[in-house]
């Protein structure tokens, strides 16, 4: 059973465009959703996160949006460059210490 | 400070052979996750450990699977006998908090 699902899979953008990642949560109990970065032949490093008291967070071109009554969240990279290439993974964890739950990631692709 | 370090980056090895990942998390961190990356089935967590002590294991797949800290600087990833459903990359996170996981670069397994 997968508790966080991602979308889409793979995503091509045309330079200058904005890239939109979906997901979905079923767990009424996650409280922290952060979303990473991996480029090829690295660990994954974390982009951006949010919690579920506020319902959008900005940092730069990144932008989490967050709809704590549909238990969706969605990562919005706005004008898209080719070095946002990457696989983005957004996660989910509950409180105290638990670990992070991952969605399958996305691979985005930016063309010039 | 040198990151997260896992070593080997790349093993090849033939089934049935043992095959040992070996992780040292960043100074100061108290908790020590690894994750399987596959193409399938995205990022997985197998273990994770809190001060030194394993917390959970039920994501390691099976017995073949086993995983130890023997101190705060250390630990490794052991699978006896592999098997090439194995193959994967596996990673090795290190935090303080949950908020932040700081990954390696990982170690490309392939069994063949």
């Amino acid at each position: 059973q997968q508790q966080v699902k991602q979308s889409p899979q793979s995503l091509i953008v045309q330079k200058g465009g904005i890239s939109i990642i979906n997901c979905a949560y079923e767990n009424t109990a996650f409280d922290y959703f952060p979303w990473y970065q991996q480029f090829p032949g690295k660990g994954p490093a974390l982009l951006i996160a949010i919690r579920p008291d506020v319902s959008e967070k900005k940092e730069g071109r990144f932008t989490i949006s967050f709809n704590k009554s549909a238990k969706q969240f969605s990562l919005h990279i706005m004008d898209s460059q080719p070095g946002d290439s990457a696989t983005y993974f957004c996660a989910a964890s509950k409180g105290g210490n638990t670990p992070l739950v991952f969605g399958k990631g996305t691979r985005l692709s930016v063309i010039a | 400070d040198a990151g997260v370090i896992q070593s080997p980056r790349h093993e090849v090895t033939e089934m049935g052979q043992e095959v040992t990942l070996r992780c040292k998390p960043i100074s100061g961190h108290n908790s020590l996750f690894w994750y399987r990356q596959t193409m399938m089935r995205g990022l997985e967590l197998l273990i994770y450990f809190n001060n030194n002590v394993p917390i959970d294991d039920s994501g390691m797949p099976e017995d073949r699977f086993s995983a130890k800290m023997p101190n705060a600087s250390f630990s490794t990833l052991k699978i006896q006998p592999s098997e090439p459903r194995d193959s994967a990359v596996y990673f090795c996170a290190s935090s303080v908090m949950r908020e932040k996981l700081f990954f390696g670069s990982g170690t490309q397994l392939s069994v063949l």
